[in-house]
């Protein structure tokens, strides 16, 4: 499986924009980016995902490098409730067979009132 | 209900018992995933159903692990002979479709803890 490097941490303050980069330099030609965030003590929920045009959706965006080698997930505006762990990963066809979702560590969103 | 539903959402076990978890996934969706999250760790795959097609047990971490899809729709995950660092969030998703742009719906999950 194609693999994805995120910063441990970040930290931004609220009301401002944050940007999370992904980095994924072996990504093949079918591997879609997906984004998922983990609130304290809940399960992951999906953020977006995207191919090769950058996607805009209520929760974040996401600017897809044109090489697609790199992606980041923009939070326009953060606020308390976006403190979470953000997970970058690729989702494809291997093989034909399965695509199942292979979490990384992920990168911990601290947000500052 | 509307979401993924999981039972228990504790479980407290000793050493060398065997337990079952539960996962109800959205009704009519055809892929169901497990993973389990240790404490402070990141997600790690056990196990993924799609449709009739045989399950990818690539991640199951030993023979005491098991998994079972009945009908398409529940899951029931077994860890037999639990052992303390079977202790951890058991975790079920479930996804409309196997495809490459289906969104996952994850469950609150079931923290096991083993004595």
């Amino acid at each position: 499986d194609a693999k994805t490097t995120q910063p441990n941490s970040m930290e931004s303050n609220e009301e401002e924009p944050v940007h999370l980069p992904c980095n994924h330099s072996t990504i093949s030609g079918t591997d879609y980016i997906h984004w998922y965030r983990q609130l304290p003590s809940q399960g992951p929920e999906y953020v977006i995902h995207g191919l090769t045009s950058n996607v805009n959706n209520r929760m974040a965006s996401l600017a897809i490098a044109e090489d697609r080698k790199s992606s980041t997930l923009i939070l326009h505006r953060a606020t308390l409730r976006d403190a979470a762990v953000y997970y970058c990963i690729l989702r494809g066809l291997n093989g034909g067979a399965t695509n199942k979702l292979i979490f990384g560590t992920g990168t911990l969103l601290a947000v500052q009132p | 209900g509307a979401g993924v539903s999981q039972s228990p959402s504790n479980k407290v076990t000793e050493k060398g018992k065997d337990v079952e978890l539960r996962c109800d996934p959205i009704s009519g969706h055809t892929a169901l995933y497990w993973y389990r999250q240790s404490l402070g760790q990141g997600l790690e795959f056990l196990i993924y159903f799609q449709g009739n097609s045989a399950p990818d047990k690539s991640g199951l971490p030993s023979d005491r692990f098991s998994a079972e899809r009945t009908g398409g729709s529940v899951s029931t995950l077994t860890i037999q002979r639990t052992q303390q660092e079977d202790s951890a969030v058991y975790l079920c998703a479930s996804s409309s479709q196997g495809s490459p742009t289906g969104e996952l719906f994850f469950g609150e999950g079931s923290r096991l803890t083993v004595l």
